[in-house]
């Protein structure tokens, strides 16, 4: 079974550019996350859908970041400009709540380097 | 709002070992408790979870956890570790809603 898969695996860009990430939750999973992980600030939740409507998405940094998700199975997260304080890695995980009391599945993650 | 605790942010042992990791959450009604574990370079894993009924918990690779409601705790066990379970672990609490707050993390480092 395919898990969650996000794209690209890594990304190195120059500070002022866009950056888009990707990420297709497992097939019938109805709710999404978006995380950041980096050493000083540890593991923090950016956003989260439920059937594609953002729920909470109080942890985004700034207006440089949104989080779209037009079907069940695509999500992205844009940051633009970048900054080199956005380096870091970036995970997606899918749920179900229903079936699954919430245990979610992390994809491979993301690691954004901001020159 | 809910807020998760891990009082150990790392913690160093010798293989076969016990290891016993920390976690305490404040939220007074019903929870789902999670023990994720990140092996260097990898994506959180899921280790065990408690939903209800039993509160010793067993998992894979051999962990267990205790969810003590009366202590708000759901601590993370392993009677004698391995070097290949250096990684770091995170708590998580699911209270009000869909999402999962989690701990601040705890790096375990297991000396060959």
């Amino acid at each position: 079974d395919a898990g969650v898969i996000q794209s690209p695996r890594h990304e190195v860009t120059e500070m002022g550019q866009e950056v888009t990430l990707r990420c297709k939750p497992i097939s019938g999973h109805n709710s999404l996350f978006w995380y950041r992980q980096t050493m000083m600030r540890g593991l923090e939740l950016l956003i989260y859908f439920n059937n594609n409507v953002p729920i909470d998405d109080s942890g985004m940094p700034e207006d440089r970041f949104s989080a779209k998700m037009p079907n069940a199975s695509f999500s992205t997260l844009k940051i633009q400009p970048s900054e080199p304080r956005d380096s870091a890695v970036y995970f997606c995980a899918s749920s179900f709540p229903q079936i699954s009391y919430n245990e979610q599945f992390f994809g491979p993650g993301t690691r954004l380097t901001v020159l | 709002a809910q807020s998760v605790s891990q009082h150990n942010h790392h913690v160093i042992l010798s293989e076969a070992a016990s290891l016993e990791l920390g976690c305490n959450y404040s939220y007074g009604g019903t929870v789902n408790l999670f023990w994720y574990v990140q092996y260097p370079g990898q994506h959180l894993q899921l280790l065990l979870k408690y939903f209800s009924g039993d509160p010793l918990v067993k998992g894979i690779k051999g962990f267990e956890a205790e969810f003590i409601k009366s202590k708000f705790s759901f601590n993370l066990r392993k009677p004698s570790v391995q070097w290949s379970d250096t990684a770091e672990y995170f708590c998580a609490v699911k209270a009000a809603g869909n999402k999962l707050t989690f701990g601040g993390g705890t790096r375990v480092l297991v000396k060959p």
